[in-house]
């Protein structure tokens, strides 16, 4: 079974600061990697996408890929109030489209 | 900017009757997709859908469920005989092919389906 993980949360930053949001999955094979933020009631909205090794920055949003140890992280700098989401990371294996969705980490940005 | 719309946003059904959701994809995109997410649990891929094909379908998408693009822009999700576990919001995705940025997908607002 294809797992993708990440802590639930509540991650908790202070206005400005960086937050940091991790995602392990199980296949090894995973190709495509994706950060998306749902708001409550709302749908995934996509933000960044990963495919390489490394770092990919986007504005406020930096992806990171580590395929060795299996682990993508996003980090969001000068973090808003408006920031404040569930940040859902998804995994794209093998010949295949579908994107397999950890449970999402919760971001609470406070003023 | 393009956007991904679904209709209805909720639809309230009984136990037992039929349910078509209906989407309209980003209008080049060739992939579309059936997602859906039960309250306060995690997005689940149910069906790919290429070239006027399932492409793929997860174990979830049981004889209950069917696809359909019936026309150019229109893609449904139907489900025959609704049952109470499949209270859910339906969220419908499209990308737009192979290779690179085009395995990006973007969802619509999702239909809230209810069944009673």
């Amino acid at each position: 079974q294809k797992e993708v993980e990440q802590n639930s949360g509540p991650l908790s930053v202070p206005e400005g600061a960086i937050a940091s949001l991790n995602c392990t999955y199980s296949d090894r094979v995973s190709q495509s990697f994706f950060w998306y933020r749902q708001y409550s009631g709302k749908s995934p909205e996509l933000i960044m996408s990963i495919y390489s090794n490394g770092d990919k920055e986007d504005g406020r949003f930096t992806a990171q890929l580590n395929k060795a140890s299996q682990y993508v992280s996003l980090l969001i700098r000068d973090s808003q109030p408006s920031d404040s989401a569930t940040y859902l990371c998804a995994v794209r294996s093998g010949g295949y489209n579908k994107l397999i969705f950890g449970a999402g980490t919760r971001l609470a940005v406070h003023p | 900017e393009p956007e991904v719309t679904q209709t209805p946003s909720h639809q309230v059904t009984q136990m037992g009757q039929e349910v078509i959701l209906r989407c309209v994809p980003i209008s080049n995109h060739l992939y579309f997709y059936w997602y859906r997410q039960i309250l306060g649990q995690k997005v689940e891929f149910l069906v790919s859908f290429y070239n006027n094909e399932i492409s793929e379908k997860s174990e979830i998408f049981d004889d209950q469920f069917s696809v359909e693009r019936p026309d150019g822009s229109n893609f449904t999700l139907k489900i025959r005989s609704t049952k109470l576990e499949d209270s859910a919001m339906y969220f419908c995705a499209s990308s737009e092919a192979r290779g690179g940025s085009a395995y990006e997908q973007y969802f619509g607002p999702g239909t809230r389906l209810t069944v009673t």
